[in-house]
């Protein structure tokens, strides 16, 4: 299929590791999103992406987060030296462009740090 | 800031019950809403969405009505079926931000 697409769709590492997490948007889809859901906790928005432009990282929890896109493509979430509150279901998103209402979700990557 | 609060779970019905959901917000200026629906082994898909007071989002035999005056976004079922049984999400778009504000999310359960 041409949605979005995650990996690992699972992670477990030990506290104090680096991890990184990939998403491949929507082929085309010039807008993509990072968002963080915790057990029993609503989805919370952590860094968006629009083309070339400067991304907006207001959601990013500490500076141990961090993430990058190459163009319109692949982008990658990095968790430094990860903690145990890191744990969550991290959710990758894109839309055709910035104003359009509708954000296509990937299957997620589950991360558990030991 | 943006926030979203939606009546918690597990709501449990039987079929073709009538479905409320309730979800209210709060936002600066007037945002978006919408319903995103989560389906056992599936990953989030929008349900529907209103982007301004008045309107009435509607898909699957779901409905909401952005109401501004009491700031809410209640999705409603007039019948609910075995396979509507998903974890469902209200969200805002609004107030500057660039991402979606979600509620916490609601379980449903529906017994045949």
């Amino acid at each position: 299929g041409a949605g979005v697409s995650q990996s690992p769709s699972n992670k477990v590492t030990e506290k104090g590791k680096d991890v990184e997490l990939r998403c491949d948007p929507i082929s085309g889809h010039t807008a993509l999103y990072w968002y963080r859901q915790r057990l029993g906790q609503g989805l919370e928005f952590l860094i968006y992406f629009q083309g070339n432009s400067a991304p907006d990282k207001s959601g990013l929890p500490s500076d141990r987060f961090s993430a990058e896109r190459t163009g319109e493509s692949v982008s990658t979430l990095t968790i430094q030296r990860t903690q145990q509150e890191d744990s969550a279901v991290y959710l990758c998103a894109s839309s055709l462009r910035a104003s359009a209402y509708e954000q296509y979700f990937g299957p997620g990557t589950r991360l558990t740090v030991t | 800031g943006n926030s979203v609060t939606q009546m918690e779970g597990p709501v449990t019905l039987s079929e073709e019950a009538f479905l409320t959901i309730n979800c209210t917000y709060t936002a600066t200026g007037y945002p978006s809403l919408f319903w995103y629906v989560q389906y056992p082994g599936e990953g989030l898909q929008l349900l529907l969405k209103a982007t301004k007071a008045d309107d009435k989002g509607s898909n699957k035999g779901f409905e909401a009505t952005y109401r501004k005056e009491t700031t809410s976004f209640h999705l409603e079922k007039g019948s609910v079926q075995v396979s509507d049984s998903a974890v469902y999400f209200c969200a805002l778009r609004g107030g500057g931000a660039d991402g979606l504000t979600f509620g916490k999310g609601t379980h449903l359960i529906i017994q045949p």
